[in-house]
C-alpha cells in the first residue's frame, strides 16, 4: 500500500499570506495525485487533480505541483474561507487502491 | 450536475449489517464513464476508500483489501442508486460514511452519514 505523508500537521497563517502544503508518497505515483479541502461538517471538496489541474470552479489562487513522490499545494494570498483541512489522495491502478494523507489543518494565526 | 443523496440508519448493533444507499441525480449508475464509490472517515483512521461499482459493458465491483470479506457494493438500476453493505460490524466501524463519484478522483461527494456501532 502506498502511504501518503502530509506536512506540516498544522499550519498557522494570516489572511493574505501564502500557504505551502506538502504531500510525500512512499513510492512513485507519477502525477496521479489529488488535493481536497474539507471544512467542519462538510464532505471533502476536490481542488486539484493530476497533481496540477484545478477542478471546475476552483479559484486560481490554488495551485498544485510535483510528480513522483513529492507534491505541493500552494494557496497564494489566503482568504478567510481557505482555513480548513487539506488532504492529498493517490490512486493505484492494480490492485485498485486509493489512499489519503492524514491531512494538514490550515488555521488562522 | 451530478448530485448524490445518502440515506440509511445512523445506529447499528455490533455483529449486524450496516446498510446505506446513495441516490444519483444528474447521471446514470449505468454510465460507462463513471464509477461509484464508498469512503469513510474516522478520527482514528482518517479517510479510507472502501470500494466501488461501475459499468463497462458489464458490472465490476472492486473493494479495498482490508474490507474484502465483509463488504458488498451493488448498483440498483431501477432506482438509479447504489448501496453499501458491511457485515459483522464492530465499534471500530463507527465513522462518517460518504458516497462519491469518480474513477480517479472523487467529485462530487454525498453529504455523509454518521454511523455509530453500539448496543
Amino acid at each position: 500500500e502506498i502511504v501518503l505523508t502530509q506536512s506540516p500537521a498544522t499550519l498557522s497563517l494570516s489572511p493574505g499570506e501564502r500557504a505551502t502544503l506538502s504531500c510525500r508518497a512512499s513510492q512513485s505515483v507519477s502525477t496521479y495525485l489529488a488535493w481536497y479541502q474539507q471544512k467542519p461538517g462538510q464532505a471533502p471538496r476536490l481542488l486539484i487533480y493530476d497533481a496540477s489541474t484545478r477542478a471546475t470552479g476552483i479559484p486560481a489562487r490554488f495551485s498544485g505541483s510535483g510528480s513522483g513522490t513529492d507534491f505541493t499545494l500552494t494557496i497564494t494570498s489566503l482568504e478567510p474561507e481557505d482555513f480548513a483541512v487539506y488532504y492529498c489522495q493517490q490512486r493505484s491502478s492494480w490492485p485498485p487502491e486509493y489512499t489519503f494523507g492524514q491531512g494538514t489543518k490550515l488555521e488562522i494565526k | 450536475q451530478v448530485q448524490l443523496q445518502q440515506s440509511g440508519p445512523g445506529l447499528v448493533t455490533p455483529s449486524q449489517t450496516l446498510s446505506l444507499t446513495c441516490a444519483i441525480s444528474g447521471d446514470s449508475v449505468s454510465s460507462d464513464s463513471a464509477a461509484w464509490n464508498w469512503i469513510r472517515q474516522s478520527p482514528s483512521r482518517g479517510l479510507e476508500w472502501l470500494g466501488r461499482t461501475y459499468y463497462r459493458s458489464r458490472w465490476y465491483n472492486e473493494y479495498a483489501a482490508f474490507m474484502k470479506s465483509r463488504i458488498t457494493i451493488n448498483p440498483d438500476i431501477s432506482k438509479n442508486q447504489f448501496s453499501l453493505q458491511l457485515d459483522s460490524v464492530t465499534p471500530e466501524d463507527t465513522a462518517v460514511y460518504y458516497c462519491a463519484s469518480g474513477e480517479r478522483t472523487f467529485d462530487p461527494w454525498g453529504q455523509g452519514t454518521l454511523v455509530t456501532v453500539s448496543s
